[in-house]
């Protein structure tokens, strides 16, 4: 079963400081995978996918296949960052899809 | 163009009673997914619709279900509610199933006492 993992609830920078924000998942097919962001009484909202190989906001994110990962980067992390992180994965099959969530991490920088 | 709408906003229920939750998608998306979201346990698929058919489903009770309509307008039903079910219920719709990411609803909370 597919399964997304976000080893960090809680992640605390100061601002200009480089963010990572960790996601693994397991999977064995290839899936598609994306980050997700929600920012203080906003809707989830699309940051970006691995297909689309796009910075948005000054965020990256590489698909690592052979370590499984797709970890969020951002080389100066902005006041305006902090916000709650989801990763998610949709399995690329037949028969219905089920895009998966990890737990999601939680951005603070700080000033 | 408007985004996914979710109604109602807030809803309290007392336990045993039925809801039912609507969402509209973004106009041309036919595909919609649910998902419940509680501070223990994130975010939970409940399920996705694809042209009125109930493509998957996730572990969720019998009590919880939901349908499409031809305009791709869904709704979902929980009956004999249980406190447990007090949670933030997503609505997400993209244009095919699967494909490019959701794009997101406000949601609709639930409170059940």
């Amino acid at each position: 079963a597919q399964r997304v993992t976000q080893p960090e609830k809680l992640l605390s920078v100061f601002k200009g400081a480089p963010v990572e924000l960790k996601c693994n998942y397991s999977y064995s097919g290839s899936p598609e995978l994306f980050w997700y962001v929600q920012y203080s009484r906003q809707r989830l909202q699309l940051l970006l996918r691995h297909i689309s190989r796009e910075s948005i906001k000054g965020f990256t994110a590489d698909l690592n296949k052979g370590e499984t990962s797709f970890h969020l980067k951002k080389p100066f992390a902005q006041e305006e960052d902090s916000a709650m992180y989801y990763c998610a994965l949709t399995p690329h099959r037949t028969g219905g899809f089920k895009t998966i969530f990890g737990a999601g991490t939680r951005l603070f920088v700080k000033a | 163009k408007a985004g996914v709408t979710q109604t109602p906003r807030y809803l309290i229920k007392t336990r045993g009673q039925q809801v039912t939750l609507s969402c509209s998608p973004i106009s041309g998306h036919r595909s919609v997914s649910w998902y419940q979201q509680t501070p223990g346990q994130g975010l939970q698929f409940l399920f996705e619709y694809f042209s009125e058919t109930q493509r998957n489903k996730g572990n969720f009770p019998g009590r919880f279900s939901g349908r499409q309509f031809s305009n791709s307008r869904s709704e979902m039903n929980v009956s004999t509610l249980e406190l447990g079910d007090s949670a933030l219920y997503l609505c997400a719709s993209s244009l095919a199933e699967g494909a490019g990411g959701y794009t997101f609803g406000s949601g609709t909370r639930l409170t059940v006492v």
